[in-house]
């Protein structure tokens, strides 16, 4: 079972959608999880953090479900502009070491 | 904050060149900074940490005497790719991150190497 696995997609949906992906982790002892985007040939470029009661910034959701080990993005209201790729990272505990899924293609249509 | 700052951006030199990249914080200390390679279509893989004043730390399968790295400075390491073969041709990707947990990473903006 890989660290961290994530749906690659792509996931279209029309303009104003809602989409949601998951990524799911295998180590318990995992401590820090963070949604990054990549656009073609750049770097990631960090989303959002993921805390345990939750988050949203604006019209995007982060979830955590420590028993189920998953993590969750939820996106509305769907911009062109979100069309990317994103990035599920997972920071295991008493390391500096991240582990980054393979990635969930999102492209947006008009 | 925590901006880093990676150069040369794009990189396009003859097999058996060694190249050097740089990878900076430009506004914070990293004791460590984290060196990628990302493959078309394909995930970030990390190929080591680089530690400040010691060793870096290698991930398996990456060959420490291909892949130099020297973080000399608390605002900078480099790596260098010694003697590029077209199989090398890659983006490279440094990170950073602020001293503490649950810290997320930054990125640089990459390298594009090209190894004719």
């Amino acid at each position: 079972r890989k660290e961290v696995e994530q749906d690659p997609g792509p996931f279209n949906v029309p303009e104003g959608a809602t989409v949601a992906f998951n990524c799911t982790y295998s180590n318990s002892a995992s401590q820090s999880f963070f949604w990054y985007r990549q656009d073609c040939r750049k770097e990631p470029k960090l989303l959002m953090s993921v805390y345990s009661s939750g988050n949203e910034d604006g019209r995007f959701t982060a979830q955590l479900n420590r028993a189920s080990q998953y993590i969750s993005l939820l996106i509305r209201d769907s911009k062109l502009s979100d069309s990317a790729t994103y990035l599920c990272v997972v920071n295991f505990s008493g390391t500096y070491k991240y582990i980054f899924g393979t990635g969930t293609r999102l492209k947006v249509l008009a | 904050g925590a901006v880093v700052s990676q150069h040369p951006s794009r990189v396009i030199c003859k097999s058996g060149t060694s190249v050097k990249i740089e990878c900076r914080s430009l506004d914070f200390q990293a004791t460590t900074m984290f060196w990628y390679r990302q493959f078309p279509k394909q995930s970030l893989m990390l190929m080591a940490t680089s530690n400040e004043g010691s060793k870096a730390t290698y991930e398996q399968g990456v060959e420490k005497d291909k892949f130099l790295i020297n973080h000399a400075s608390l605002t900078l390491s480099t790596l260098t790719v010694t003697s590029a073969h077209p199989e090398d041709s890659s983006f490279y990707i440094c990170s950073a991150s602020l001293t503490g947990v649950n810290q997320p990473q930054h990125f640089g903006d990459g390298t594009r190497l090209s190894i004719l």
